[in-house]
């Protein structure tokens, strides 16, 4: 049971572009929704992440827009570089530690 | 600066081998996990522990086992290993709300 939906797959945007990522959960139990970079050979890093009592959060070029009636969330990120060329994954997480991921997104930023 | 070290990065095994992946945590936390990555399949979790000597199957524990004996390390332990264990690693440690993961260990079963 997926319980973190992500979309899309895979995105091209142009250097300087807006590139965003959508997730969508179920579970209302869920109450920190991070978000994930990862370069290839490496692990994911934390790169944002919000709580659900709070609509937007923004860190540099990184936002995250949430939804809670909708129960969706969003990453944004703003004038894009090559450089932001990666994987992302969304997560939704619960329980004392316990997190469930979205299936992940390649970015590729086109110089 | 805090991590998780993964004690190989690339690992090479023969089929019906027994293979240990070791994870070592400096963040005190409490959790841990082991993840396997392929592509298109996203991250699928293998086992996880909230405590030491305690473990939990994940969603795809079949051919695998844990052990945490000390409260900074998780260990994942192929049985016997087989070619469709062929892939990249993850252990990954948590506080309350986030994770931190290592840098992965690509295994290849020949």
């Amino acid at each position: 049971q997926q319980q973190v939906k992500q979309s899309p797959q895979s995105l091209i945007v142009q250097k300087g572009g807006i590139s965003i990522i959508n997730c969508a959960y179920e579970n209302t139990a869920f109450d920190y929704f991070p978000w994930y970079q990862q370069f290839p050979g490496k692990g994911p890093a934390l790169l944002i992440a919000i709580r659900p009592d709070v609509s937007e959060k923004k860190e540099g070029r990184f936002t995250i827009s949430f939804n809670k009636s909708a129960k969706q969330f969003s990453l944004h990120i703003m004038d894009s570089q090559p450089g932001d060329s990666a994987t992302y994954f969304c997560a939704a997480s619960w329980d004392a530690g316990k997190s469930t991921f979205g299936d992940g997104t390649t970015l590729t930023v086109k110089p | 600066d805090v991590k998780v070290t993964q004690s190989s990065r690339y690992l090479v095994k023969r089929t019906g081998e027994k293979v240990f992946l070791e994870c070592v945590q400096d963040m005190d936390h409490e959790n841990m996990f082991w993840y396997r990555q392929d592509p298109g399949l996203g991250l699928r979790l293998i086992y996880f522990s909230y405590d030491v000597k305690m473990k939990e199957k994940g969603d795809i524990p079949e051919g695998y086992s844990v052990s945490r004996e000390k409260k900074e390390r998780f260990s994942l332990i192929l049985e016997s290993a087989s070619t469709n264990q062929t892939s990249m690693y993850l252990c990954a440690s948590s506080n309350r709300w986030s994770y931190t993961f290592g840098s992965g260990t690509r295994l290849t079963v020949v």
